[in-house]
Parts: C-alpha cells; structure tokens; sequence
C-alpha cells in the first residue's frame, strides 16, 4: 500500500512557467516534508509543514490537514529546479513515508 | 555551513559479508536516521535512532540490522550477511530534535552486494 501518492510522477515545463506537483497521503501525521533530489542523488529539505503555507523564494508549499493533501508550487521556473520532488510524511513517533517522486525538467 | 557527511562513498561486497555504513551527524543533532532507496524506487524508512536507542524502525529493519552511535560522534548502520537485494543508496540524516524542524540529509553511500 502506498501511505503517500504524488501526482504527476513526471513533468516538463518550459522555462518561466507556473509549476504544481501534488501530493496525498493517507495516515495520520505530525508533519510533512517536501524534498529535492538532484541528478546526482543528495537529498534537500525544501520545506517541513504541520499547517497553512510556508514560502521560499520562489517556492510555495501549502497543506490542507482536513482534506489530508499538499502541493508543491514553484513560480517562474528555471532549468536549475529540473530535479525530483518528493513528498514525505512524518506519522507519529518519528516514522516516515514517501512519494515515488515528481521528476520535473524545465527546458530553457 | 555544517553537513552530514557519509563514508564510504560506494561499498562493493560480497553477498553473505557484513557491511559498517558509517554516518558523521551534525554536532549539536540529537534524532538520526537512516534511509534506502533501491535505483529508481522511493526512498524508504529504515530506522530512527534518539537518545542512544531506535526509537522507530519499519519493517525492513529485521534482524539483519543494526544502528549504534558508538562514540558521541559516528553513527554507524550494520548489515549483518548482505543479499543481493540490499543494493542501494542509503542515506543518513539528523536534525536538532524530532518533530517540526527539517533534517540534514547525507550524501549517501552506494551499496553493491554481488
């Protein structure tokens, strides 16, 4: 079963556009975490969300607890965010999950 | 700027041998964890580890597995007899306390069971 589903699971944008990447998940939790993977594998926090709307530079992430979905919003796009975002949740007790990743490509 | 760092940087062993990944937290961290992610899965729970004991662990953590923080600073990851399926990327991380704050991800270290 999978705790955690993101949608899409790929996505190419040119250059300047308005991204979204989803993610929802199905136990209850503590926290959620948005992160970047580059082509050469480490791993970034990008965002830690319990609530609301937290932004950062040109990134947004948004968490609706009730409805028990987030996403992930990235304005004017840029080739450098070409990466794979992962949504993962902190349940209780410091255990997490996973999303299969967005793998996003900005083309110039 | 302090990081996680990990060591070795790719581990190639035989199936059947034990394995020590070996993980550097940051300092003043308190909650460490180790993930896997098989080439082109999730990345996947393994272990988190507070206050010198496992305070967390999924199912993939059997008893093949161990963590230990062995002297205040490394924080280590035992495979006991590798299979082929434990080739992976594992990655380490920490952060100031649990809950409501990001962690620090390794760089991981690549794991080749042949």
């Amino acid at each position: 079963k999978n705790e955690v589903e993101q949608s899409p699971q790929n996505l190419t944008a040119q250059e300047g556009e308005f991204i979204t990447i989803n993610c929802s998940y199905s136990v209850g939790i503590s926290a959620l975490h948005w992160l970047q993977q580059h082509p050469g594998g480490g791993i970034v926090s990008l965002f830690m969300l319990s609530s609301g709307k937290k932004k950062h530079g040109r990134l947004i992430a948004t968490i609706n607890i009730q409805e028990k979905h987030s996403s992930l919003h990235i304005t004017a796009s840029h080739p450098r965010d070409s990466a794979v975002y992962i949504c993962a949740v902190e349940g209780g007790g410091n255990q997490f999950y996973f999303g299969t990743g967005t793998s996003l490509t900005v083309i110039p | 700027e302090p990081e996680v760092t990990q060591t070795p940087s790719h581990q190639v062993t035989q199936m059947g041998q034990e394995v020590i990944l070996r993980c550097v937290p940051i300092s003043n961290h308190l909650y460490f964890y180790w993930y896997r992610q098989i080439l082109g899965q999730k990345v996947e729970f393994l272990v988190s580890f507070y206050n010198n004991e496992i305070s967390e662990k999924s199912e993939i953590f059997d008893d093949q597995f161990s963590v230990e923080r062995p002297d205040g600073s490394n924080f280590t990851l035992k495979i006991r007899s590798t299979k082929l399926e434990d080739s992976a990327m594992y990655f380490c991380a920490s952060r100031v306390r649990g809950g409501y704050n990001e962690q620090f991800f390794g760089p991981g270290t690549r794991l080749t069971v042949l």
